[in-house]
């Protein structure tokens, strides 16, 4: 089946940077969705990608769907405590049946 | 702001006991969807839905659980007899498909199940 990798498993910054998440699969993906999980709550979802080159902002988080469709990144900038989370990617092979894999997720802390 | 509701939110059990988790999905989402969150594995998609029928059940222990939805309005998910390694966040998800396309999925805010 199809596996998605993200790493590191954690990553740590200082509030204003900006970081930079990668999420890289072993098939090709129609669709890329990047989610947020606070603590006690279910995952959020940030951007949404459907086309291979596609860049999407939403507020200060960019995603991009790789062109191999083979990964896809999210930049968060000038980072902010509320940023900190659980990082999902998830994506989704052609085929109106096919299901989400979701990759393990990165645990993003932010300094104030 | 629709949101998907999902009760309880808590529950803790014995071993041996039956647990069933309820859902409801936003409005208008012909798509449900059952996923299990633990720490080793992450989220593994258990069941889904479209359109009230059952389209993979294949994550799901089929010997102890169960996934129905009795209408539209709400999905549920039963565990019987409970075992203390079924503990886990246990989240119910929605979303709209038509025409082939992909849905996006909504997630709610999850079960967080403890079997003693």
């Amino acid at each position: 089946g199809q596996q998605l990798n993200q790493s590191p498993q954690s990553m740590f910054i200082q509030e204003g940077e900006d970081v930079s998440m990668n999420c890289t699969s072993s098939s090709i993906f129609n669709t890329w969705l990047w989610y947020k999980q606070d603590p006690g709550e279910g995952p959020v979802l940030l951007i949404a990608l459907y086309k291979a080159g596609e860049l999407t902002s939403n507020g200060r988080l960019t995603a991009q769907f790789g062109i191999t469709r083979k990964d896809s990144f999210l930049n968060i900038s000038a980072s902010i405590p509320s940023d900190v989370g659980i990082y999902f990617c998830a994506g989704r092979v052609a085929g109106a049946n096919s299901k989400l894999t979701f990759g393990k997720g990165i645990t993003l802390s932010v300094r104030p | 702001d629709a949101r998907v509701t999902q009760t309880p939110r808590h529950k803790v059990t014995e071993m041996g006991q039956e647990v069933t988790m309820r859902c409801q999905p936003i409005l208008g989402h012909n798509t449900v969807f059952w996923y299990r969150q633990t720490m080793m594995q992450g989220l593994e998609l258990l069941a889904y839905f479209r359109n009230r029928a059952p389209l993979d059940d294949s994550g799901m222990p089929k010997d102890r659980f169960s996934a129905e939805m009795p209408d539209a309005t709400l999905a549920t998910l039963k565990i019987q007899p409970s075992e203390p390694r079924d503990s886990a966040v246990y989240f119910c998800a929605s979303g709209r498909t038509s025409g082939g396309l992909a849905d996006t999925q909504y997630f709610g805010p999850g079960t967080r199940l403890t079997v003693l």
